[in-house]
């Protein structure tokens, strides 16, 4: 069965801190795809990335940076010189093939916290 | 903003009370969504619908019902509920069901007494 595990509940840094959120996922399809929302104190979930299977490249966006590890079926987030306003929940998700459409199979969240 | 919007953004209601969700998106979408994020469970997809067509029901009770009139517009009537249905119901939107990225709106508290 699809799966996706966060393991860390809630981080809380300082300011200027690099701080690493943790995905491992499990699947069996051999094509699928890994995403990262953040769900900020509004509600709505906003997107951050898309990888699918067969692209093994880290991505740097800014501050951002998701290390992508087939070997280990991780797929982590880092940000670097953490900001207030990047507090928020993090989800980590992987796509499940539907009949005529896709899921998101979302992990358990981790609430980060970055104080001043 | 996200281009999908949902109201009400709270909702307090009786376990005896009707009352409806409603989704609307701004992006020319074909696919939209019903998730529920309760305190202690993982977003947990409940409805799928492209094309107005509805191509998923996930295990959910026949006390939530959704309709979908137009590619635009989507709602989540609710009937008897229970207390532990309170959560957060955010509605999606993706262009057309696939595995592109999501749009979410804020979401309903809902709170069922």
């Amino acid at each position: 069965a699809q799966k996706v595990t966060q393991a860390q509940t809630e981080i809380s840094v300082v300011e200027k801190e690099d701080v690493t959120l943790d995905c491992v996922y499990e699947t069996r399809d051999t094509t699928y795809y890994l995403f990262w929302y953040k769900q900020p104190p509004s509600g709505e979930l906003v997107f951050l990335i898309r990888r699918n299977s067969f692209d093994e490249q880290n991505e740097i966006s800014g501050r951002y940076s998701w290390n992508f590890q087939k070997s280990t079926s991780s797929f982590n987030f880092t940000i670097t010189a953490s900001q207030v306003v990047d507090s928020a929940v993090y989800f980590c998700a992987l796509s499940e093939a539907l009949d005529s459409s896709y899921k998101l199979i979302f992990g358990s969240g981790t609430r980060l916290l970055v104080r001043p | 903003e996200t281009g999908v919007t949902q109201t009400p953004r709270h909702l307090v209601m009786g376990m005896t009370n009707k009352k409806s969700l409603k989704c609307e998106q701004h992006l020319g979408h074909n696919a939209m969504y019903w998730y529920k994020q309760s305190a202690k469970k993982p977003l947990e997809l409940m409805f799928v619908y492209s094309l107005e067509e509805r191509v998923e029901n996930n295990s959910v009770p026949s006390r939530f019902s959704p309709e979908c009139p137009n590619s635009s517009h989507l709602f989540l009537h609710l009937h008897t509920l229970q207390p532990e249905d309170s959560a957060l119901y955010l509605c999606a939107s993706s262009q057309d069901g696939s595995n592109e990225k999501l749009f979410f709106g804020s979401g309903t508290q809902l709170s069922v007494l």
